[in-house]
């Protein structure tokens, strides 16, 4: 069945950086957008951009331009999520979604990032 | 960057009645809405695209309306698993934004 299945939970201290991967299956990977959506313990969604698994273009979020990459590797069907500097603010799950026309119809489960000294 | 505001940010209803959420923009996003439901620990699930398109899967109860700056999501009759949060989001302006969310919760 069509799935995207995200790596695990982390912990990552002030100032470093964290890679998330998002494993899609189930469907032709080159044929959708993978979004990346981000939610704070208790708080809404937020958007953070999207990339193209053919081109590797990607669409980011002014917020998270400069500190975020997001890149995709087509031989395994998989696209990462790179986030640099993290703070407690990046204390969040982060979750891929395929979109169709950017309504976003599959998610992952989720990867909890926790930041902590 | 297009600003969608939820309301009411709490309903508390029972099973079997009408619930009416809605989401505002701040400027035009066309028919551009969609409409997402979260449990609690899971990632949300697509409801309504493009203002009143059901997902795949979604029970008919589910109803999506309106246009412009305007959007209602309507349950016509509560389920016991409808109790959730729900969340629109917009597709029409980059970036991509979502609403404060509307916990709908029993009462």
């Amino acid at each position: 069945q069509v799935q995207l299945v995200q790596s695990g939970a982390e912990v990552k201290k002030p100032g470093a950086s964290v890679k998330v991967s998002c494993k899609a299956s189930g469907y032709s990977f080159t044929g959708y957008y993978i979004h990346w959506v981000r939610q704070a313990p208790g708080q809404g969604l937020e958007w953070m951009g999207r990339v193209n698994p053919i081109s590797g273009a990607t669409n980011i979020a002014q917020r998270f331009q400069g500190r975020v990459t997001m890149t995709s590797d087509t031989s395994i069907t998989t696209v990462y999520l790179d986030v640099r500097g993290l703070t407690s603010d990046d204390t969040v799950v982060y979750y891929c979604a395929r979109s169709s026309g950017d309504s976003l119809d599959v998610w992952g489960q989720g990867s909890l990032v926790t930041v902590s000294s | 960057e297009i600003v969608l505001t939820q309301s009411p940010a709490t309903l508390s209803l029972s099973p079997g009645e009408r619930a009416t959420l809605s989401c505002r923009a701040n400027e035009s996003i066309s028919f551009y809405l969609a409409w997402y439901q979260q449990k609690p620990g899971l990632a949300p699930r697509l409801l309504i695209y493009d203002s009143y398109y059901r997902a795949t899967g979604i029970p008919a109860r589910f109803s999506g309306s309106g246009s412009g700056t305007d959007f209602t999501l309507t349950i016509s009759s509560l389920e016991p698993e409808d109790f959730a949060v729900y969340y629109c989001q917009q597709r029409s302006n980059w970036p991509n934004t979502f609403g404060g969310g509307t916990k709908v919760e029993i009462k």
